[in-house]
């Protein structure tokens, strides 16, 4: 069965650091997604990407962060300069075109 | 007022029993709907799409009452491994579909 994966599926890096988080979202899907879930906390949408490019994001998709699709396969969302408030978990999601959601695993991003 | 709103639980059941799960949304216009399942510290799976009045799936079922505007979710014959937080989630409002999650509902199957 087809499934999102991410890498890596825990980073540690420290406050100021620029963090690329990767995902290879199901090979035929159109939308895509990044949420994030600090520990103890709800998930939250941070972003999504159709066509090549940002459809929706919320306000904690703030210039520190960005969305690329360098190619066919990999989605990946960057993190500029990173604060300690950015440790979480932050998962990637795909769609075809119906409303189904698929995650993947997570990243564990931990920041010192 | 929350787009959702779910007991938080935790539901406490033994092995076998059934249980149920109601949430309220707000949105009237809100036309499907995802179960989700969360364990800890892993990813959304998804359990359920209800885009009508209801949805079966062997011990999971599923039901839309659009008129009150709640949907429930029962499952029969627990297991151990239905432990789980159980998240209601409103189909996005827009073709890009953004998912908003509430704090779901817990749910611990115990021998």
């Amino acid at each position: 069965e087809p499934e999102v994966t991410q890498t890596p599926s825990h980073q540690v890096t420290q406050m100021g650091q620029e963090v690329i988080l990767r995902c290879v979202p199901i090979s035929n899907h159109l939308y895509f997604y990044w949420y994030r879930q600090i520990l103890g906390q709800k998930v939250e949408f941070l972003v999504s990407f159709y066509n090549n490019e940002i459809s929706e994001k919320s306000e904690i998709f703030d210039d520190q962060f960005s969305v690329e699709r360098p190619d066919g396969s990999n989605f990946t969302l960057k993190i500029r300069s990173t604060k300690l408030e950015d440790s979480a978990m932050y998962f990637c999601a795909s769609k075809l075109v119906s409303y189904e959601q698929y995650f993947g695993p997570g990243t564990r991003l931990t920041v010192t | 007022r929350k787009e959702v709103e779910q007991d938080p639980g935790p539901f406490n059941v033994p092995e076998g029993a059934t249980v149920a799960f109601n949430c309220t949304y707000s949105n009237s216009a809100s036309q499907s709907f995802f179960w989700y399942r969360q364990d800890c510290r892993k990813e959304p799976k998804l359990l359920m799409s209800v885009y009508s009045s209801g949805n079966e799936d062997g011990r999971f079922t599923a039901q839309l009452n659009r008129a009150s505007q709640y949907i429930s979710l029962l499952i029969r014959d627990s297991k151990l491994s239905d432990s789980a937080t159980y998240l209601c989630v409103p189909a996005g409002g827009t073709s890009y579909g953004k998912l908003t999650f509430g704090q779901g509902t817990i749910l611990t199957v115990h021998p």
